[in-house]
């Protein structure tokens, strides 16, 4: 069936480094992604969100570029730092009735 | 403060003991979902409710039942609980759902429940 998916399970950075979370999607209909953060004990936040007529958004320390030749969307957190520490998922609304969402990539950030 | 907030938190039962896990949202959104984390297997969609009334399944609906009789509030209902609905339960809302175009579609998630039936 279709599925969003992450490519790495955890990513490891330096603080200050530029981190960046790999996505493939399979579903070539979707028109719609999320990027969510999700720190220990709380729930699923929102970060980004990218519409399948861009190539690229920004938002304030990350951006998101969507590649539709190949199904992959990226998230890019610039200068890293420890509060960025979480697991993040990317989401396809699917027809925009639901969110399917990846398993999730845990970034851990070194002082 | 705009939020979706979820009772319980915790939650230990037993084997068969009906539970209900309430969510709430104070932003007057339409859309409404529930959601299970499980290790590996990342969040799956429970139920969903596009407005008052108006509820359909989602990819691992059973062993559950929702009601959406206003529309802040969404209730999970497990009738009969089993081990393997063990697990880290959230709600989630949104102002837009699919036909609605122009969006906004993000969903804002609940603090979530951790359920576990013994």
């Amino acid at each position: 069936g279709e599925s969003v998916g992450l490519h790495l399970p955890t990513l490891s950075v330096q603080e200050g480094d530029n981190s960046i979370i790999n996505c493939a999607y399979s579903n070539s209909a979707s028109d719609y992604f999320i990027w969510y953060k999700q720190e220990s004990g709380k729930g699923p936040q929102f970060i980004i969100d990218i519409r399948s007529n861009m190539d690229k958004r920004q938002g304030q320390r990350v951006t998101v570029l969507l590649n539709k030749t190949v199904k992959h969307l990226s998230l890019q957190i610039a200068a890293t730092q420890p509060g960025d520490s979480a697991v993040y998922f990317c989401a396809d609304l699917t027809g925009f009735q639901k969110l399917v969402f990846g398993t999730g990539t845990r970034l851990l950030v070194s002082p | 403060e705009a939020q979706v907030t979820q009772n319980p938190r915790y939650l230990i039962t037993v084997t068969g003991k009906k539970l209900t896990v309430t969510c709430s949202q104070n932003m007057n959104h339409e859309y409404m979902s529930w959601y299970r984390q499980d290790p590996g297997l990342g969040l799956r969609q429970i139920y969903y409710s596009m407005n008052v009334e108006v509820t359909d399944k989602g990819d691992v609906p059973e062993g559950y039942k929702v009601s959406r009789k206003e529309k802040r509030n969404f209730p999970l209902i497990l009738e009969s609980p089993s081990p393997n609905q063990t697990s880290l339960y959230f709600c989630a809302s949104s102002l837009s759902w699919g036909g609605a175009p122009g969006g906004p579609y993000e969903q804002y998630f609940g603090p979530g429940t951790r359920l576990t039936v013994t």
